[in-house]
C-alpha cells in the first residue's frame, strides 16, 4: 500500500528548532516532488515546501524562507523539514503529500494524490 | 499570488440533495483546478483534477466543472459519508499550490 507518515511534530519554544520527518512506504520517494503543506484555523492550508524527485529544484513559500529547510534521505525513502527560528505563527499540522502528474493529450495536470496523517507541531512558551 | 475564493464558509444540507460550491481565482488558471475534501482529523483527499476529471475511485456523484476564474463542485445527491469540509487548489503556478479557505458542509 502507498503510504506517507510523518513524525517529529511536538511542543517548542518561540525561537526553537524541530525537524520532521516524511516516511514512504509503497513507492520510492526519489521518483516523485515531496511537497510539506501545513494547516491551522487561521489560515486554512499552506503550501510550505516541496523538493522535486531529483532534488534539483526546492521552493519554500515566503512565510518559511530563511528558516526551513526542505531535503531528502533517498536511502531511508524519506523527506525531512528543518524547522528553525519557530515562531507562535508556525503552529499547525504539517502534512507530507506526494505531487502527482497526470498527463492529458500534450498537456499534464497536478495535484497531491497521497498525503500523509500530519503530525501537529505547537510553539509555545 | 494566486488567490482562491470559495463560497460559502459553509452549507447546511440534508442526505439526497444536491449541493453546488463555487470557486474563483484571482486571476485566470484555464483548468488547473483541483477539489478535496477532508474529514476531522484525516488528511485531504484528491476529488477532482483539471476542473472536471474524477480521481480514480471516486463517486460519479461528485463532479467539477470551470474554467479561467470559475469553478464549481456538485454532489448530485449527498450521502452521509460526504458531510467534510471541502477545498479547491490552483495548480497553474507551480510550486505555489494555493488552497480556498474551504467549505464546510454539515447536516440539516
Amino acid at each position: 500500500e502507498v503510504q506517507l507518515e510523518e513524525s517529529g511534530g511536538g511542543l517548542v519554544r518561540p525561537g526553537g528548532s524541530l525537524t520532521l520527518s516524511c516516511a514512504a512506504s509503497g513507492f520510492t520517494v526519489s521518483g516523485y516532488t515531496i511537497y510539506w503543506v501545513r494547516q491551522d484555523v487561521g489560515r486554512g492550508l499552506e503550501w510550505v515546501a516541496s523538493i522535486s524527485s531529483s532534488g534539483a529544484y526546492i521552493d519554500y513559500a515566503d512565510s518559511v524562507r530563511g528558516r526551513f529547510t526542505i531535503s531528502r534521505d533517498n536511502a531511508r525513502n524519506s523527506v525531512h523539514l528543518q524547522m528553525n527560528s519557530l515562531r507562535a505563527d508556525d503552529s499547525a499540522t504539517f502534512f507530507c503529500a506526494r505531487h502527482f502528474r497526470a498527463p492529458s493529450g500534450s498537456l499534464h495536470y497536478y495535484f497531491m494524490d497521497v498525503w500523509g496523517i500530519g503530525t501537529t507541531v505547537t510553539v509555545s512558551s | 499570488d494566486i488567490q482562491m475564493t470559495q463560497s460559502p464558509s459553509s452549507l447546511s444540507a440534508s442526505v439526497g440533495d444536491r449541493v453546488t460550491i463555487t470557486c474563483r481565482a484571482s486571476q485566470s488558471i484555464s483548468t488547473y483546478l483541483n477539489w478535496y475534501q477532508q474529514k476531522p482529523g484525516k488528511a485531504p483527499k484528491v476529488l477532482i483534477y483539471a476542473a472536471s476529471r474524477l480521481q480514480s475511485g471516486v463517486p460519479s456523484r461528485f463532479s467539477g466543472s470551470g474554467s479561467g476564474t470559475y469553478f464549481t463542485l456538485t454532489i448530485s445527491s449527498l450521502q452521509p459519508e460526504d458531510f467534510a469540509t471541502y477545498y479547491c487548489q490552483q495548480s497553474y503556478s507551480l510550486p505555489m499550490y494555493t488552497f480556498g479557505q474551504g467549505t464546510k458542509l454539515e447536516i440539516k
